[in-house]
């Protein structure tokens, strides 16, 4: 059976630290592996990965994949408390054509003050 | 930024009831889909369309169904609501041009009293 697993479940940290979030998985056919940040809405787009060891960057946030070892990890440098969220990894299954996500059952980062 | 709408984004109505939770997108997207999310917990996809007149059911089996008329709406209707609906739904969409990268709806908070 097709999986992601995101650790830590939950991580608190003080404002100015650097986090990594880390995402495994196991998927028959992988396509992508795509980062999301919620907060009490609906997930936003952060990262989407398709090649190893690549790096993708956008402000303090950066990402990168492994094939070979089926992992990624999300850093956040400097953290700030608008930073605290839910941080969700999905992979799309490359099986159909609609690139369906299998999601990990997140991150949750608190940053405080 | 994504241009998907969801109604109602809070509702709560009583046992028996029926539902019916709108999703819009403007931007010409052929797939699309319904995500439940208990509060804390992971996404799971419970229907996607690949088109007009296309909807399949996701991998988490739901008593509620879709329809796909137009390509820009996508509702799902619950016939006869119970607590155990009481969820958030959200919608998402896909375009051919960015990949895999879906973009979510802001949600609807269900409650099944």
């Amino acid at each position: 059976e097709d999986k992601v697993v995101q650790s830590p479940l939950s991580l608190v940290v003080h404002e100015g630290d650097t986090v990594t979030l880390n995402c495994s998985y196991e998927v028959t056919n992988f396509r992508s592996l795509l980062w999301y940040k919620q907060e009490k809405k609906a997930p936003t787009f952060l990262f989407m990965l398709t090649s190893s060891g690549i790096e993708k960057k956008s402000g303090r946030l950066s990402s990168i994949l492994d094939k070979k070892e089926l992992f990624s990890i999300l850093n956040i440098t400097a953290t700030q408390t608008g930073d605290s969220a839910v941080y969700l990894c999905a992979v799309a299954d490359g099986s159909s054509n609609t690139g369906k996500l299998i999601f990990g059952q997140g991150t949750t980062l608190q940053v405080k003050p | 930024e994504a241009d998907i709408y969801q109604t109602p984004r809070y509702l709560v109505i009583g046992t028996g009831k029926k539902i019916t939770l709108e999703c819009s997108q403007t931007m010409g997207h052929d797939k699309m889909y319904w995500y439940q999310q208990d509060p804390g917990m992971e996404l799971h996809l419970i229907h996607y369309s690949y088109g007009v007149n296309s909807t399949e059911k996701g991998d988490l089996s739901s008593e509620s169904t879709v329809s796909r008329i137009r390509t820009e709406h996508f509702p799902l209707t619950l016939e006869s609501a119970r607590p155990s609906h009481t969820s958030q739904y959200l919608c998402a969409s896909q375009g051919e041009g960015l990949g895999n990268t879906i973009y979510f709806g802001e949600g609807s908070w269900l409650t099944v009293v």
